[in-house]
């Protein structure tokens, strides 16, 4: 079945350093992909997304492309502040079955050191 | 707009109990979304809704587990009997579906944490 594989984290970096989360999926056809954001205490929130090959989403500073040669979506930021720290999840839509769900990765956690 | 509320936002029960959790979409949004999260994972769905109807259901959502959106509106998640597995972060997102052939953005509440004693 469609699946989304994260790098493991979490990933501690210090202030205005480069960020890259790794992120793969397993689908068939063309899915739509996302990052999403969860804030401490937070809800999850849409941070980009991408609905077809080579797009790239930005968003706040992150971006992502959509590579379909590879079947990735990292998400990148060229220098963190200490406010990014959240966990980041992958995510997709199949392409096919109406557009009804999010398959999710297991979520990175990013911690930012003044 | 104020957003997908979720109530309660925290609930222990023991073993055994019945709880149910209530959902308030976006208004106006006609998709209604229910997900579990567990400790370190990623959310998983669970079912969702296109206005009233029930479209599709997960097999993680044994039947002790029930889901309901009356008049299209608010939503309900009943759990029975419930198990120390049942332990996770519930939540609920809505979305409005255009019909323009691409997958609509589905905001998310911020959860109901369920303990299973």
């Amino acid at each position: 079945g469609d699946s989304v594989t994260q790098m493991e984290g979490p990933v501690t970096l210090s202030e205005e350093a480069f960020l890259t989360i790794n992120c793969t999926y397993t689908a068939t056809g063309y899915p739509s992909l996302f990052w999403y954001v969860q804030y401490p205490g937070e809800g999850l929130q849409l941070l980009l997304k991408a609905t077809k090959a080579d797009d790239k989403g930005s968003n706040k500073g992150f971006e992502a492309t959509y590579r379909k040669e590879t079947t990735s979506f990292h998400l990148e930021k060229g220098s963190v502040q200490v406010s990014d720290s959240a966990v980041y999840f992958c995510a997709l839509i199949p392409s096919s079955g109406g557009y009804n769900k999010l398959i999710f990765g297991a979520g990175t956690r990013l911690a930012v050191h003044p | 707009d104020t957003g997908v509320s979720q109530d309660p936002r925290h609930k222990i029960t023991k073993r055994g109990q019945n709880v149910t959790f209530r959902c308030d979409p976006i208004s106006e949004h006609n998709r209604l979304y229910w997900y579990r999260q567990t400790l370190g994972q990623g959310p998983e769905f669970l079912t969702y809704f296109q206005n009233e109807a029930q479209l599709e259901k997960s097999r993680l959502l044994s039947d002790r587990f029930s889901a309901e959106r009356p008049k299209g509106s608010f939503s309900t998640l009943e759990i029975q009997r419930t198990e120390q597995g049942d332990s996770a972060m519930y939540l609920c997102a809505s979305s409005f579906l255009t019909g323009q052939g691409l997958p609509d953005t589905q905001y998310f509440g911020p959860g109901t944490r369920l303990t299973v004693l």
